[in-house]
C-alpha cells in the first residue's frame, strides 16, 4: 500500500493526554517515525522505532504500535505542543517513504 | 552540531531546470543517507528521493521519477537535487534531511531550513 492515513486534526486540553494515530498496511511491517512542525519551521523528529525518542525530547512523547496503526501520545500536553504532527513509513518496497496526510493538534 | 543549509531556490518557468543544493557540517557526511522532502504552501510533506551514504542507490517518488535526480559529492560534504521539467505542481519548499541507517530506511533525525521553489509563468 502507498498511503497513511491521519485524522485532519485534534485538540486536547492544557495537561491532558492526547493520541495521535496513523494506519496503513505498510506499518504491519515497518516502525513509523513521527515528526513535529510548527508554523515557519522545519519538522522535528519527535519519535522513531516505534518508541524511541531523540534527545532532548520531552518523554512526554511516547508511541506504540499494533496491526496496521501507529501511534504517537502525548501525556500532559503543553501549549509548546500545538503543531503540526506528520507519521512516515516506508511503502512495500522498502525503499520509497510516504508521509501521513499530518493532524494539528491544538492545545486548549 | 550538526547542521544542513539548502540553496539553490527561487522562480522558474514551466518546463525549465534548476539545481538544490544541501551543505552538510556537524557530522561524517559520507556516513549517512539522504533525503529530499517537500511541502507544497500550505500543504503537507511529500517525500521526493533518497540517496544512501555512498551514493550506490537512489530512489524516488513516483510524482518526480524521469524528472529529478539526486546525487551527492562526499568529498565536499554536499547532496544535490537537479530538477528539470519543471511543472506548477513542483512548487514547494523542498527540504533536504539526513537518514542514520546504512540502508536509509531510518528516521530523518536532521532537517535543514528548506528551500522555495516557485514554478510559474
Amino acid at each position: 500500500s502507498s498511503d497513511l492515513t491521519q485524522g485532519p486534526a485534534v485538540s486536547v486540553a492544557l495537561g491532558q493526554t492526547v493520541r495521535i494515530t496513523c494506519q496503513g498496511d505498510s506499518l504491519r511491517r515497518f516502525y513509523a517515525s513521527w515528526y513535529q512542525q510548527k508554523p515557519g519551521q522545519a519538522p522535528l523528529l519527535v519519535l522513531f522505532d516505534k518508541n524511541r525518542r531523540p534527545s532532548g525530547i520531552p518523554d512526554r512523547f511516547s508511541g506504540s504500535s499494533s496491526g496496521n496503526t501507529s501511534s504517537l501520545t502525548i501525556t500532559g500536553a503543553q501549549a509548546e505542543d500545538e503543531a503540526d504532527y506528520y507519521c512516515n513509513s516506508q511503502d512495500s518496497s522498502g525503499h520509497h517513504r510516504m508521509f501521513g496526510g499530518g493532524t494539528t493538534l491544538t492545545v486548549i | 552540531q550538526v547542521k544542513l543549509v539548502e540553496s539553490g531556490g527561487g522562480v522558474v518557468q514551466p518546463g525549465t531546470s534548476l539545481r538544490l543544493s544541501c551543505a552538510a557540517s556537524g557530522f561524517t557526511f559520507s556516513s549517512y543517507g539522504m533525503h529530499w522532502v517537500r511541502q507544497p504552501p500550505g500543504k503537507g510533506l511529500e517525500w521526493v528521493a533518497v540517496i544512501w551514504y555512498d551514493g550506490s542507490n537512489q530512489y524516488y517518488a513516483d510524482s518526480v521519477k524521469g524528472r529529478f535526480t539526486i546525487f551527492r559529492d562526499n568529498a565536499n560534504n554536499t547532496l544535490y537535487l537537479q530538477m528539470n521539467s519543471l511543472r506548477a505542481e513542483d512548487t514547494a519548499v523542498y527540504y533536504c534531511a539526513r537518514d542514520p541507517y546504512f540502508d536509509s530506511s531510518g528516521p530523518l533525525d536532521f532537517w535543514g531550513q528548506g528551500s522555495l521553489v516557485t514554478v510559474s509563468s
